[in-house]
């Protein structure tokens, strides 16, 4: 079943915008995961943040976990045209990392 | 180079009539994972191994079954395909290691006629 939800279900930019992608989730989690869908393709892993961390760059990526409030924000910056693509958080179990559910997903669109 | 791939991208079956996908990695990981996607949904979590022990989530239909014969191959049998289980089919391995990321083929269309 289903773990996370996210927010906003779609979101439109122009290019150079950044972006702000939220994820809920309701049980207790090992690590929270941010994956990326092109259209048609499968899942590209992005970044991963562990229960004990609060906040994770990688590249244009940042990433931040709050525990207490169960939600994690992704942040794009300086997006791109190249970064259109659904984006899905998924929760790995407190004591079972083998135990994926992901979010319903952000659809984002950046516009040349 | 493709680490998880699955056969075919495409797939095209009857109502009813028995359809098989498959996936093969070259990571050597312990678990894989057989997930349903339908169109602008999020992938739903149908069964996973850990090596050769077999977890099906409850909501999975008894319609779906898998095969795993060696670390580096697993199968999703569909016995009696019905129109709603036209999605897109994803395989993905991970490490059982604490927290790694989930390494995902780039799936199965499955459409039913």
């Amino acid at each position: 079943s289903q773990q996370g939800e996210e927010d906003p279900q779609a979101l439109s930019i122009q290019e150079g915008e950044n972006a702000t992608m939220n994820c809920s989730y309701k049980t207790s989690i090992n690590n929270l995961q941010w994956y990326r869908q092109n259209s048609g393709r499968g899942l590209v892993h992005l970044i991963l943040i562990r229960s004990n961390e609060r906040e994770k760059h990688s590249g244009r990526l940042r990433v931040t976990l709050d525990t207490s409030k169960k939600s994690s924000s992704l942040l794009i910056t300086a997006s791109r045209a190249a970064d259109t693509a659904s984006y899905f958080c998924a929760t790995a179990a407190l004591y079972n990392n083998n135990d994926m559910r992901f979010g319903a997903g952000t659809r984002l669109t950046v516009k040349p | 180079d493709a680490m998880v791939i699955q056969n075919p991208r495409y797939q095209v079956t009857q109502f009813g009539k028995p359809v098989t996908l498959s996936c093969s990695q070259t990571l050597n990981h312990n678990v894989m994972y057989w997930y349903q996607q339908k169109s602008s949904q999020a992938p739903k979590l149908l069964f996973h191994y850990y090596d050769k022990d077999f977890n099906n989530e409850a909501d999975t239909p008894d319609n779906f079954q898998s095969r795993r014969p060696n670390t580096s191959f697993c199968f999703l049998d569909i016995r009696s395909p019905g129109l709603g289980d036209a999605a897109m089919y994803l395989c993905a391995t991970n490490s059982p290691q604490g927290g790694q990321p989930q390494h995902f083929g780039d799936g199965t269309r499955l459409s039913i006629l």
